[in-house]
């Protein structure tokens, strides 16, 4: 079945560390890869995706996430962590159907705490 | 950037009654939005997608009696939670996408919509 994991319910990162919030996917042919940010009782927002081209994408806040084929992976990263980072964290996919239907699919979430 | 917008952003209702949910793109049009919903600390499922002027495609298991969607204009989509119960109350999110412009299209989300049964 295509799916998209997030293995990590949290993680917790020193302010101006870096940080890592990893994501894992399934799905056939060439994947559409997405990460969007959760703040409490608010919307999504994108951070970026990734279609197609250069491995590293570089994203909203000073994002960026690397693309990984071999590994199935879309990590998304931070050279140096803020405070204002901590938020809940999507990973997504976009699922291609026949007829031109497609729709998103998000991992579980990866809730990102960065301490002071 | 482009905007979606949802009302109301918090609403209680009792149980038995319907509410609707409304979800407008602002400065573009969408043929297409989406509907999902989100239990807390859970992932967002998508329930539905809709389709201007014609029915909404709905998930597996997702009542479409119960959860009735209209997508009557380029900019407007409605969700209505019909004879709502309390384990109806969740976060409930849209997201629209936009029409025109290079593929793929950009997706959207609205700010979401509480909606709190007793």
């Amino acid at each position: 079945a295509q799916s998209v994991a997030q293995p990590e319910d949290q993680v917790n990162v020193a302010e101006g560390n870096p940080l890592t919030v990893k994501c894992t996917y399934s799905v056939s042919g060439n994947p559409y890869l997405f990460w969007y940010v959760q703040y409490p009782n608010r919307g999504l927002q994108f951070l970026l995706k990734y279609i197609t081209g250069d491995n590293l994408v570089k994203g909203s806040y000073g994002f960026e996430a690397e693309f990984n084929k071999s590994q199935t992976s879309f990590h998304l990263k931070k050279p140096s962590a803020l405070v204002s980072d901590s938020a809940l964290y999507f990973c997504a996919v976009r699922l291609h159907f026949s007829g031109g239907y497609n729709k998103l699919i998000f991992g579980a979430g990866t809730r990102l705490a960065v301490h002071p | 950037g482009a905007v979606v917008s949802q009302h109301p952003s918090r609403v209680i209702c009792k149980s038995g009654t319907s509410v609707k949910i409304e979800c407008r793109s602002l400065d573009f049009q969408a043929t297409t939005m989406f509907w999902y919903r989100q239990f807390p600390k859970q992932s967002l499922m998508l329930m539905a997608t809709s389709n201007e002027g014609s029915k909404a495609t709905y998930e597996q298991g997702v009542e479409k009696d119960k959860f009735l969607i209209n997508h009557a204009s380029l900019t407007l989509s409605t969700l209505t939670v019909t004879s709502a119960h309390p384990e109806d109350s969740s976060f409930y999110i849209c997201s629209a996408r936009d029409s025109i412009g290079p593929k793929p299209r950009e997706q959207y989300f609205g700010p979401g919509t509480r909606l709190t049964v007793t």
